[in-house]
């Protein structure tokens, strides 16, 4: 069965570092998803991405972060200066072809930043 | 907010017994989903229930959805041990070509053997 994946599945970075996670949604799918998971603490929505460009991002998505598509296969989340804030679990989902099927969740990356 | 909020927010039962956890929403949905996470780990979709819907089934899972109390129900029946896992409503009111989904804080639920 198709599945989202993600890597790495953990990053450990300084902060001010910029780091870069990884995400390869479920082929057919065209709508795709970041969300985060601080420890303890729920799933945040982050940005939504459709038809190359930006859906949707909440007020956690500020200048630092960036999403991108580079090629047909890979949808990334960059940081720019990460802070000890931004230690969590990040999430990358895909659905599709319709906007309102399920969200299909990666396993997840770890960012830690000390 | 349009969060969902489950209830209870820990449910601890015996083995072979079944779970029921609610989500309680505050505006209008295009669907709900539930999922669960095992400790540390990813999330996996279990229902999905569209707006229009007011019951759906898969395997041991039983979801309801009431649109006029804002609220959604999720019953695992004979539960097992390796249902051990948090339980996550999640509400879907697309304003934008891309959904986006918003979850509640979860019910950890403990299955004792």
């Amino acid at each position: 069965e198709p599945e989202v994946t993600q890597t790495p599945s953990h990053q450990v970075t300084q902060m001010g570092q910029e780091v870069i996670l990884r995400c390869v949604p479920i082929s057919n799918h065209l709508y795709f998803y970041w969300y985060r998971q601080i420890l303890g603490q729920k799933v945040e929505f982050l940005v939504s991405f459709y038809n190359n460009e930006i859906s949707e991002k909440s007020e956690i998505f500020d200048d630092q972060f960036s999403v991108e598509r580079p090629d047909g296969s890979n949808f990334t989340l960059k940081i720019r200066s990460t802070k000890l804030e931004d230690s969590a679990m990040y999430f990358c989902a895909s659905s599709g072809p319709l906007s309102s099927d399920t969200q299909y969740f990666g396993p997840g990356t770890r960012l830690t930043v000390l | 907010s349009q969060q969902g909020e489950e209830d209870p927010q820990a449910l601890s039962i015996q083995e072979g017994e079944n779970a029921t956890m609610n989500c309680s929403y505050k505006t209008s949905i295009n669907n709900l989903q539930w999922y669960r996470q095992n400790s540390g780990r990813g999330l996996v979709h279990l229902i999905l229930i569209r707006s229009n819907e007011r019951e759906k089934h898969s395997g041991r899972l039983r979801v309801t959805l009431d649109t006029s109390k804002k609220s959604s129900s999720l019953l695992i029946t004979a539960s097992r041990a390796a249902d051990t896992a948090s339980y996550f409503c999640a509400t879907d009111a697309r304003r934008s070509s891309a959904s986006k989904i918003i979850f509640g804080s979860g019910t950890r639920l403990s299955i004792r053997p």
